[in-house]
């Protein structure tokens, strides 16, 4: 298995443009998230879904829109890119939202200039 | 909803020294508790866990947390640190629908 998987590792975005970050799991986990982590904030949840078709907003979510039309797929979309979004992003997918093992993705590091 | 707290941000230990990293958290219920383990560059990756039963939980790499209901806390411990374990630190505490991480403790490691 690959597990969660990430594209692309490195980004570089002017203000203003729109990217997408890719995710995806083989392992047929319902539940997938997307984090950013920033220094000295840990890990902040920007929007889950908990199966094909359902996602929903987490702590951090405006600047940012996903989807998930299969249950392999959670890509993040960031609509209008502000160096504010510079950051580290992690995928995660799991059984579950709060009772089993995150699996993690190996981030992606964005910088917006 | 449930919080955590990792009050040390940044820990230094001399290889072979043992090591304590602590948690707190706030939960009314009994929650899961989990431990991981982000190496610079990488994504992280799970410790071990505690659900129920024995609040002394074994994980991997050497590493053990116990689980003190009184203190709602959930320390890390390991009786002799290695080099490699230079990381990031977090603990999460989990619920049936929602998923709280610390801000992370950073582990240096003395020659």
């Amino acid at each position: 298995n690959a597990g969660v998987t990430q594209t692309p590792k490195f980004q570089v975005l002017k203000t203003g443009q729109s990217m997408t970050l890719q995710c995806a799991q083989d392992m047929n986990h319902e539940y997938m998230s997307w984090y950013r982590q920033d220094p000295g904030m840990g890990l902040r949840l920007i929007h889950y879904s908990v199966g094909a078709g359902i996602t929903d907003q987490g702590e951090v979510p405006n600047g940012y829109n996903v989807s998930r039309s299969t249950t392999e797929d959670f890509p993040l979309r960031l609509l209008s890119a502000a160096p504010s979004q510079t950051s580290v992003y992690f995928c995660a997918s799991s059984y579950d939202r709060g009772q089993h093992e995150q699996y993690f993705g190996p981030g992606t590091r964005l910088t917006v200039t | 909803a449930q919080s955590v707290t990792q009050p040390d941000i940044h820990i230094t230990v001399s290889e072979g020294a043992s090591l304590e990293l602590r948690c707190n958290y706030s939960y009314g219920a009994t929650p899961y508790l989990f431990w991981y383990v982000q190496s610079p560059g990488q994504g992280l990756q799970l410790l071990l866990k505690y659900f129920s039963g024995d609040t002394l939980v074994q994980g991997i790499k050497g590493f053990e947390a116990e689980f003190k209901r009184s203190q709602s806390s959930f320390n890390l411990r390991k009786p002799s640190v290695h080099w490699s374990d230079a990381a990031e630190y977090f603990c999460a505490v989990g619920s049936n629908n929602d998923m709280r991480f610390g801000a992370g403790t950073r582990l240096t490691v003395k020659p």
